[in-house]
């Protein structure tokens, strides 16, 4: 139990597919982030939430949807991917999104758009 | 352009000798700094961390070294054990942003041999 869980694990989807990747923490934190990593680039931030508000777009993509329905769950919606949004996809929480604490890492997504 | 830099994607030593991963960073607004660990198929964990106004932060094995004036930092692993094999990365946050972002390098992967 890692505090952040992310389902599913690996997830496989066509360019014409709609599908979700979901994270839940159980830590009690306020904000709550995702990232992406490909293959040889560091991490990139896509979104931050703070108490399920959205403070932070990183020019991502429209095809990428973010939802906080509360602040324990945070969805990111897919659609019409491309073959380069292939990549891991982390999830992360912290106590606050105005602060100096550590992100909780969730053990992330591993999608491949085909 | 990249803020935080790991010029080192990979990195062999011998068991029981000292390990050395180093981070660059550009923006000098960067005032927090933290190091995070992955094993594969699971998500970083957070390993240690300096503010600005210190120089060194130890914990047990793990030492990390920051120079401001050369906007340089390292983690020190003494002495490195086959369990350390892992990718490292370096992060970097400013703590005046309007949200706390970290910014990460690409990693470096730390092979000890037993």
């Amino acid at each position: 139990e890692t505090g952040v869980t992310q389902t599913p694990r690996h997830l496989v989807m066509g360019m014409t597919n709609k599908k979700s990747l979901k994270c839940e923490q159980h830590l009690g934190h306020n904000a709550m982030y995702w990232y992406k990593q490909s293959a040889k680039k560091p991490l990139e931030l896509m979104f931050v939430y703070s108490l399920e508000e959205r403070v932070e777009n990183n020019s991502v993509p429209s095809r990428f949807s973010p939802e906080c329905p509360n602040s324990s769950h945070l969805f990111l919606h897919l659609h019409t991917l491309q073959p380069e949004d292939s990549a891991l996809y982390l999830c992360a929480s912290s106590k606050s999104a105005h602060s100096n604490y550590g992100y909780t890492f969730g053990s992330g997504t591993r999608l491949t758009v085909v | 352009d990249q803020q935080v830099k790991q010029n080192s994607p990979s990195l062999s030593v011998q068991e029981g000798r000292i390990s050395i991963l180093n981070c660059d960073y550009t923006n000098s607004m960067f005032d927090y700094f933290l190091w995070y660990k992955k094993y594969p198929a699971e998500g970083p964990t957070f390993l240690i961390s300096i503010s600005s106004i210190k120089d060194k932060n130890e914990d047990g094995r793990f030492t990390v070294f920051l120079n401001k004036s050369a906007k340089h930092l390292s983690l020190h692993i003494v002495p490195s054990q086959p369990g350390d094999s892992a990718v490292y990365f370096c992060a970097a946050s400013e703590s005046g942003a309007g949200s706390y972002q970290l910014t990460f390098g690409k990693g470096t992967k730390l092979s000890v041999i037993p």
